[in-house]
């Protein structure tokens, strides 16, 4: 158990669906992560906050919309998702950005038909 | 931007053998280097990091040493339990890109570890 929890851990999801994925950190950390690990590909970020302000966007396709209400929650909105956007979706916490260390929560998979 | 090459993909051992994973990275700015463990359904944990003020770090049976001048990091695991059998990942990063106060983390491709009984 590392702090940060996810949920659905499992979400299939057709192209014209609108969902939301939904992390939650438990540590008192100020900065939250989205990344996307695909098979046989590194991890990739795509967002992250720090202190509730979004100071990473990585060329994320708008289909993908975040938002960090507070330091201890984090959402994706998702909607009219591609099958290639299947991937596992890990979110991550730091104390702080920078040379911190980021702990992972377990992920959801998402599945798009 | 910075570039990270892992390898080597799979690594197949005995039970009591050594592992070892190596990277290597492109931005000589870098100097923060985590390894990270990822078991099946769950997300990666930290295992060991280095930071470039230091060569070498130990702790138990996993050590990481850092060559800053070749620009690449390495992973050993010594007296390997089929326990060890996961997903290793290494990642770089600057830690305060552009004075930015962030530093994006770059990981490698990562490598398949299994230990056989």
């Amino acid at each position: 158990e590392t702090g940060v929890t996810q949920t659905p851990r499992h979400l299939v999801m057709g192209m014209t669906n609108k969902k939301s994925l939904k992390c939650e950190q438990h540590l008192g950390h100020n900065a939250m992560y989205w990344y996307k690990q695909s098979a046989k590909k590194p991890l990739e970020l795509m967002f992250v906050y720090s202190l509730e302000e979004r100071v990473e966007n990585n060329s994320v396709p708008s289909r993908f919309s975040p938002e960090c209400p507070n330091s201890s929650h984090l959402f994706l909105h998702l909607h009219t998702l591609q099958p290639e956007d299947s991937a596992l979706y890990l979110c991550a916490s730091s104390l702080w950005t920078g040379l911190n260390e980021q702990f992972f929560g377990p992920g959801t998979r998402l599945t798009v038909l | 931007g910075e570039n990270v090459e892992q390898h080597p993909s799979t690594l197949s051992v005995q039970e009591g053998d050594s592992a070892v994973i190596k990277c290597t990275y492109s931005d000589s700015a870098s100097n923060y280097f985590p390894w990270y463990k990822q078991e099946l359904g769950k997300g990666p944990q930290l295992i060991i990091d280095i930071r470039s003020n230091v060569g070498e770090k130990k702790d138990q049976r996993i050590a990481v040493t850092l060559n800053k001048t070749a620009k690449h990091f390495s992973l050993h695991i010594t007296e390997t339990q089929p326990e060890d059998s996961a997903v290793y990942f290494c990642a770089a990063t600057d830690g305060n890109a552009g004075g930015t106060s962030y530093g994006k983390l770059t990981f490698g491709q990562g490598t398949i570890l299994t230990v056989h009984p």
